[in-house]
């Protein structure tokens, strides 16, 4: 079955710098990318995804890239603020079945 | 739109007794599916439906029981409650199983 690997388990940034997390997924059948922020206490909420025929989305400070070679995508955030402070998991889906990483905390440090 | 609605908030119980954590949409999603959270292992699935009728095992399925009768309700039943299922579980819905999740506020289940 499909395996998502993520990295790193937390990051600290100063506010105003670039913030990158890693995943890799194992079943090449995979074709959707999901990203999932969560704050303490709350529901996952979606903030970008992106499929396997895409290999790069952005959405103002989000950016996602896809390597389907390679089996592996990024979460991008640039000039990072406090509120972007929450874990944050991948996911890899082929039709049906969402499996998730184990998720980064990112901490933005004033 | 109340999207998502998982009952109850918070549940206590005790090794051995069964419980049923309901999960309710109103978006005619046909995709519906259960999570664990345990602190460092993200999420991880227990069971999905992609319709009325049909429903399959996740990651990690044992100990859990679901049936989807209608579009709206998904409920998990827990048949023989055991510590190793304190979790935070949550129920998430999709119109497709390759769409976005729309996840429910989850239910704060301990086992004593």
């Amino acid at each position: 079955g499909e395996n998502v690997e993520q990295h790193p388990s937390t990051l600290s940034v100063q506010e105003g710098d670039s913030a990158v997390i890693k995943c890799t997924y194992s079943d090449s059948a995979s074709n959707y990318f999901p990203w999932y922020k969560q704050e303490l206490g709350k529901r996952p909420q979606l903030i970008i995804d992106i499929r396997s025929n895409v290999g790069e989305k952005k959405d103002q400070r989000i950016a996602v890239t896809l390597n389907k070679t390679a089996k592996h995508f990024s979460l991008h955030i640039t000039e990072t603020q406090p509120e972007d402070s929450a874990v944050y998991f991948c996911a890899a889906s082929k039709p049906d079945k969402l499996i998730f990483g184990t998720g980064t905390r990112l901490q933005v440090f004033p | 739109n109340a999207g998502v609605t998982q009952t109850p908030k918070f549940q206590v119980l005790k090794t051995g007794q069964s419980m049923t954590l309901q999960c309710a949409q109103d978006m005619n999603h046909e995709y519906m599916s259960w999570y664990r959270q345990d602190p460092g292992m993200g999420l991880r699935l227990i069971h999905y439906s992609v319709g009325a009728g049909i429903t399959d095992q996740g990651e990690v399925p044992n100990g859990y029981n679901v049936s989807r009768s209608t579009t709206e309700d998904f409920p998990l039943r827990l048949l023989s409650a055991a510590p190793s299922q304190t979790s935070v579980y949550f129920c998430a819905s999709s119109s497709h199983g390759n769409q976005p999740q729309h996840f429910g506020d989850g239910t704060r289940l301990s086992i004593l």
